[in-house]
């Protein structure tokens, strides 16, 4: 079946510091790739996505690369700010069948002054 | 902007008692989705629908159920809620393989 994995959080930076956030995935077929971010008391809100190999997804500095070789959407951003504390999830969605979203378990990202 | 409401914040109910969370979206999308989330678990899908009084079961259903009348109109109910379902429960739309747009969230606790 399908599924996705993302690194265990809570990951700590200081302002300014360099952020990954590892994602992969099992799926046949060519699934759409998507990280959501959920803010404090808040939903889910998109925050970027690639629907096919090699596509790069952007967003207020955040960005994801779908490797298909490595089953991979790693999510980076070069200088975080207190304001991107939130909680991160890694989901996919099959490219046939069931239009429903697979999440993975969320990593929470802490950005200290 | 596409506006997904839940039209509640935050439940207490009792065991035994019969829920109803509800959830209406205004961009009529087709498909719409419950899901429930859990620390250290993520989001797992419980029912979701493509079309009015169409609904599948997903991941979790058990002790759930869902009912849609109207297109905008998604609604998910515990038939005897359980400490168990104390829970964020998430409503989420979408039109064809867009992407989901998500509810604030429902945060129920069952005592």
């Amino acid at each position: 079946g399908n599924s996705v994995t993302q690194m265990e959080g809570p990951v700590t930076l200081s302002e300014e510091a360099f952020l990954t956030i590892n994602c992969t995935y099992t799926a046949t077929g060519y699934p759409s790739l998507f990280w959501y971010v959920q803010y404090p008391g808040e939903g889910l809100q998109l925050l970027l996505k690639a629907t096919k190999a090699d596509d790069k997804g952007s967003n207020k500095g955040f960005e994801a690369t779908y490797r298909k070789e490595t089953t991979s959407f790693h999510l980076e951003k070069g200088s975080v700010q207190v304001s991107d504390s939130a909680v991160y999830f890694c989901a996919l969605r099959r490219d046939t069948g069931r239009r429903a979203l697979t999440f993975g378990s969320g990593t929470r990202l802490q950005v200290q002054p | 902007d596409v506006k997904v409401t839940q039209s509640s914040r935050y439940l207490v109910k009792r065991t035994g008692e019969k829920v109803f969370l509800e959830c209406v979206q205004d961009m009529d999308h087709e498909n719409m989705f419950w899901y429930r989330q859990d620390p250290g678990l993520g989001l797992r899908l419980i029912y979701f629908s493509y079309d009015v009084k169409m609904k599948e079961k997903g991941d979790i259903p058990e002790g759930y159920s869902v009912s849609r009348e109207k297109k905008e109109r998604f609604s998910l109910i515990l038939e005897s809620a359980s400490t168990n379902q104390t829970s964020m429960y998430l409503c989420a739309s979408s039109s064809g393989r867009s992407e989901a747009f998500f509810g604030q969230g429902t945060r129920l606790t069952v005592v």
